[in-house]
């Protein structure tokens, strides 16, 4: 079964700490995003991908930071210095990062709520 | 800029069709999606379509998109309860990288 994991589904952190969310595909896919999804509003780039070994900002990538080291696995860490991390996460992968392939399929999320 | 705005909440009775509508700024845009989210689910996507193009048929899935207006819309044919979830209407950032601008969703409810 090809697919895209996110683990845990739900995640509690005390503030200050440092945490770690998983994604993991086994589709094959050359590109991998993380998103953060507010109540009430759209989802947001935080970090995106291309191939292995490289990652660019999105469009709110302050207080968190990524790896590529593998291709099928995209782990985030969400910082203290994030400000307001609570909020629910979703990893997408898509074959190819730019072309005439371009669906991005999404993992379950993982719900973060830091205290 | 880069905006993507939707309709909050849309209620329709089952066997009903729904049209969930859309608006987006960037007229380059190459692609706009419409994905599906249930309760604590991640997104699926439900379809998309290409710029150049007016219409698109899926199954009970119509989407119109009017470029002129900026304007796309997704029509559900016989609302089933099983339809109910946060409708999100998505374009292509024209700037690479496959880039998704994302409306904040429109919540469906079907009801009896």
């Amino acid at each position: 079964d090809g697919g895209i994991t996110q683990s845990p589904k739900y995640l509690f952190r005390k503030e200050g700490q440092n945490v770690t969310l998983s994604c993991e595909q086994n589709l094959n896919h050359d590109a991998m995003y993380w998103y953060r999804q507010d109540p009430g509003q759209g989802l947001r780039l935080i970090y995106y991908s291309q191939i292995v070994n490289d990652f660019q900002k999105g469009d709110i990538a302050e207080g968190y930071s990524v790896s590529r080291e593998k291709k099928e696995s995209f782990p985030l860490t969400v910082t203290s210095a994030q400000k307001n991390p609570t909020a629910f996460y979703l990893c997408a992968s898509s074959i190819e990062p730019t072309g005439m392939v371009h669906e991005q399929y999404f993992g379950p999320g993982t719900r973060l709520t830091v205290t | 800029g880069e905006d993507v705005e939707q309709s909050l909440f849309l209620s329709v009775r089952e066997g009903d069709s729904s049209v969930i509508n859309c608006t987006y700024t960037d007229s380059s845009s190459t692609y706009l999606y419409w994905y599906k989210q249930e309760p604590g689910a991640g997104l699926q996507l439900l379809t998309y379509i290409f710029s150049n193009m007016d219409m698109k048929q899926d199954q009970r899935l119509t989407v119109l998109l009017n470029k002129k207006d900026k304007h796309l819309s997704l029509r559900i044919a016989d609302t089933q309860t099983g339809d109910s979830a946060i409708y999100f209407c998505a374009e292509m950032w024209p700037g690479g990288y496959n880039k998704l601008i994302f409306g904040a969703g429109t919540r469906l409810a079907v009801h009896p």
